[in-house]
């Protein structure tokens, strides 16, 4: 059973700071991961795909690595703004066959960015 | 492009009653599932459909069913509501094996 893992739970970072948030899962069977952002009480809005293919993908500041061998990716935000406050979750999507399209999440990391 | 959109944004309901959701997908998305987000459980798997399918079940009882026509346009309903059952309800929809998109969510909260 595919467990994902976000540590830590939250954090805490001064403006301009680059942040790094970690995401590990049990199984490296993924089709892809995909990072979200998710804030209070709002849906999660999609922020990057990773193919299993893939070893990193970039989207203006944000850059995300994927190590399926260690079962390891990683979200960097470069210069954090007040803005980027928000909870971030990671999900991966088990290899295509019968699990379909069912996402795997975290538990997410809540990250707060000081002006 | 239109968003996933989904309906209501907020319901209250009592103990014992019914509730149904709706979801319709982003244009061309034939696969649609649900999810259940709580503070303790955080988000887990209810199901998906493609093609008026469902493909894949979460481990939940038997009170949560869904539907989706042939518009992919999709509904879960919830029958007996139950305490537990308060949650934001999120609907995803993707082409296959590409980035899933998510919907802004109904909030539940039964009394």
């Amino acid at each position: 059973k595919q467990e994902v893992t976000q540590i830590p739970a939250a954090l805490s970072v001064p403006e301009g700071e680059n942040l790094v948030l970690n995401c590990s899962f049990t199984d490296s069977a993924i089709y892809n991961l995909q990072w979200f952002r998710q804030d209070p009480g709002k849906g999660l809005t999609s922020l990057l795909l990773i193919q299993s293919s893939q070893r990193e993908q970039t989207s203006g500041r944000l850059n995300a690595s994927l190590d399926k061998s260690s079962g390891r990716s990683t979200l960097y935000i470069a210069a954090s703004q007040p803005g980027d406050s928000a909870t971030y979750l990671c999900a991966v999507t088990p290899s295509l066959g019968a699990a379909g399209n069912k996402l795997t999440f975290g538990g997410g990391t809540r990250v707060l960015v000081k002006p | 492009k239109a968003g996933v959109t989904q309906t209501p944004r907020y319901l209250i309901k009592t103990r014992g009653q019914q509730v149904t959701l709706s979801c319709s997908p982003i244009s061309g998305h034939r696969s649609v599932s649900w999810y259940q987000q709580t503070p303790g459980q955080g988000l887990q798997f209810l199901f998906e459909y493609f093609s008026e399918t469902q493909r894949n079940k979460g481990n939940f009882p038997g009170r949560f069913s869904g539907r989706q026509f042939s518009n992919s346009r999709s509904e879960m309903n919830v029958s007996t509501l139950e305490l537990g059952d308060s949650a934001l309800y999120l609907c995803a929809s993707r082409r296959e094996g590409n980035e899933q998109f998510f919907g802004p969510g109904t909030r539940l909260t039964v009394l």
